[in-house]
């Protein structure tokens, strides 16, 4: 069975910290996986990652796939308030002709002054 | 935002009601899909639709029905709400072929008493 595991599922951090949440899948026909920001609100995209070891980054956020460990971590840098979130991990099935996707049950960010 | 709207956006009714929530898309997007939201649990498939009355089921289906007439609109109902699904609904597009960015509405908000 399709899976996405995200850990912690929950942190508190300060301001300036530096914060790495995790995302492990198990996903049929594995093509690509995604990173969301939910506030108080609908999701809004952040990422995808479809190859291994390359880092994309936006701002002070960044995200990394492992493959072989089947692994994906989202850095935030410097965090700051407006960071305060849930971190959604997202694995679209890559089933030909299929789109339906697995969500984590996220990752609650909160940011404190 | 992809033109996604939902509608109601707030809705409460009472247990045994039959409730009718619609989401309306103007990008002509294929692929359509239904989501709740709860705390604990993410956001689960509820239904999906791949076309004009072509529809199939998602995870927690059962109670949950749904229409697609027309492209745009794709109709969520549930026959005699329950406690249980008091949630957070969500609606979402994907552009076919893309990079699998799903593209989520608003929301809804159901309180059923």
């Amino acid at each position: 069975e399709d899976k996405v595991v995200q850990s912690p599922l929950s942190l508190v951090v300060h301001e300036g910290d530096t914060v790495t949440l995790n995302c492990s899948y198990e996903v049929t026909n594995f093509r690509s996986l995604l990173w969301y920001k939910q506030e108080k609100k609908a999701p809004t995209f952040l990422f995808m990652l479809t190859s291994s070891g390359i880092e994309k980054k936006s701002g002070r956020l960044s995200s990394i796939l492992d493959k072989k460990e089947l692994f994906s971590i989202l850095n935030i840098t410097a965090t700051q308030t407006g960071d305060s979130a849930v971190y959604l991990c997202v694995g679209p099935d890559g089933t030909s002709g299929t789109y339906k996707y697995i969500f984590g049950t996220g990752t609650r960010l909160k940011v404190l002054a | 935002d992809a033109g996604i709207t939902q509608s109601p956006r707030h809705k409460v009714t009472e247990t045994g009601t039959p409730v009718t929530l619609r989401c309306h898309q103007t990008e002509n997007h294929r692929y359509m899909y239904w989501y709740r939201q709860d705390p604990g649990h993410g956001l689960r498939l509820i239904h999906y639709s791949y076309g004009v009355k072509d529809t199939d089921k998602g995870e927690v289906s059962d109670g949950y029905s749904v229409s697609r007439s027309k492209t745009e609109d794709f109709l969520l109902t549930l026959e005699s709400a329950t406690s249980s699904q008091t949630s957070v609904y969500f609606c979402a597009t994907v552009l076919e072929g893309s990079s699998y960015e799903q593209y989520f509405g608003p929301g809804t908000r159901l309180t059923v008493t």
